[in-house]
């Protein structure tokens, strides 16, 4: 069956560092992979996506590029805040074959400080 | 604006009550989710429905329920039979086709067994 496995946590930064959180997915189709975002409290969040090889997705200074030879969708941003402490979850959904159910990592939780 | 409502956000319950929550979304999306998140935790599915009036068993479903009788509305209960209630629980919608089936999150109901 199709997994994602992400970076273990929790990742601690100070500001303006630059952060990679790695994903990788085992999947038997072709899938759409995604990053979402959870802020204390709250539901997630969709950060950003790609639906084919070399697409790369981005979204407030994140960046995420499919990379169907190493299987991977890796986390990056070049200077994080404060305010990017969040947990952040990487999935991948088969639209062929899950008709839009998906396959979460277990998160990695990021806390940014002063 | 569209989007996924959870209701209550926070909710008590006594031992051996039976609870529903509530979750409704105005995306007229085909495909509605229920993930249980636990303290420091990633999402596990509970149940999901691809269209009215069906829904599939997720990993751990035993102890609740759930009915999907409106396209907009698919309503989650706890049963007395859920040995251990006590977690943030999450409702999402996706479509079920196209490239882009990212799931939709409520903002969650907290759920306390005292």
């Amino acid at each position: 069956g199709d997994s994602v496995t992400q970076m273990e946590g929790p990742v601690t930064l100070s500001e303006e560092a630059f952060l990679t959180i790695n994903c990788t997915y085992t999947a038997t189709g072709y899938p759409s992979l995604f990053w979402y975002v959870q802020y204390p409290g709250e539901g997630l969040q969709l950060l950003l996506k790609a639906t084919k090889a070399d697409d790369k997705g981005s979204n407030k200074g994140f960046e995420a590029t499919y990379r169907k030879e190493t299987t991977s969708f890796h986390l990056e941003k070049g200077s994080v805040q404060v305010s990017d402490s969040a947990v952040y979850f990487c999935a991948l959904s088969d639209r062929e074959t899950n008709a839009g159910k998906s396959t979460f990592g277990d998160g990695t939780t990021l806390t940014v400080k002063p | 604006d569209g989007g996924i409502t959870q209701s209550p956000k926070y909710l008590f319950r006594k031992e051996g009550q039976n609870v529903t929550l509530s979750c409704e979304q105005n995306l007229n999306h085909d495909a509605m989710y229920w993930y249980r998140q636990d303290p420091g935790q990633g999402l596990r599915l509970i149940y999901y429905s691809q269209i009215v009036n069906d829904f599939q068993k997720g990993d751990i479903a035993e102890g609740y329920s759930v009915s999907r009788e409106k396209k907009e509305s698919f309503p989650l209960t706890v049963t007395s039979a859920q040995k251990n209630p006590t977690a943030f629980y999450l409702c999402a919608s996706s479509r079920t086709s196209g490239q882009y089936n990212e799931q939709f999150f409520g903002p969650g109901t907290r759920l306390t067994v005292l």
